[in-house]
């Protein structure tokens, strides 16, 4: 089974600075998709970005961008120019490939933006 | 605007009784799922549904039933709610026929059981 693992329950940045959460997963699959989601306070569940496992090029959205590191199972989130709005917990999940649907998650790491 | 609900929102049951959760969804998406979300543990899959009248088990399933009659509704029944099923729940849906389809979840509910 894909297991999910955030290691960083907890982080802090401060306003304007940049921050990177991490993610690792285990799978013996060579395709598959990898997702940030953010929850704020609102506990609204928020997709940030998606990165598919076959491409090479790390997406990016805006300010967020990830650094997949395919060899190495990992999946980290960097938040640049981080706002007071950042603030929340972000859930890394794992989908396999087609026709799976269903996701995994990681446990999440809340993360602060300090004024 | 098409959009996925839950109720209720908060729910508070006695140990023993029968809770149904709703899940509504006027995205016409042929997937639908529920999690739990409880601390340190993140969002964990209870079942899931491809289509009208297909179910299937997810990770944390014991406790629980789903029904899929129309594409529209996918009800969580908590048979005989235990302490342990205290959770949050979240439903979500997803377009079929994606290569990267994307869940959207609804606003979840919170659930005590005394």
């Amino acid at each position: 089974a894909q297991t999910v693992t955030q290691s960083q329950p907890e982080m802090s940045v401060q306003e304007a600075e940049t921050v990177t959460l991490s993610c690792t997963y285990d799978t013996s699959e060579s395709d598959y998709y990898l997702f940030w989601y953010k929850q704020p306070p609102s506990r609204q569940m928020i997709l940030v970005i998606r990165q598919e496992a076959y491409k090479q090029q790390n997406a990016t959205e805006n300010r967020f961008s990830v650094n997949f590191q395919k060899a190495a199972k990992s999946f980290s989130l960097k938040i640049s120019d981080s706002q007071l709005g950042d603030a929340a917990m972000y859930f890394c999940a794992y989908r396999r490939p087609w026709p799976a649907r269903q996701l995994t998650f990681g446990s999440g790491t809340q993360l602060t933006v300090l004024p | 605007d098409a959009e996925i609900t839950q109720s209720p929102r908060h729910k508070i049951t006695e140990t023993g009784r029968q809770v149904t959760l709703a899940c509504h969804q006027t995205w016409n998406h042929n997937n639908m799922f529920w999690y739990r979300q409880d601390l340190g543990h993140g969002l964990r899959l209870i079942h899931y549904s491809y289509g009208v009248q297909d179910t299937n088990k997810g990770e944390v399933s014991d406790g629980y039933s789903v029904s899929r009659s129309n594409t529209e509704d996918l009800p969580l029944t908590l048979e005989s709610a235990a302490s342990s099923q205290t959770s949050v729940y979240f439903c979500a849906s997803s377009e079929d026929g994606g290569v990267v389809d994307t869940q959207y979840f609804g606003p979840g509910t919170r659930l005590t059981v005394l």
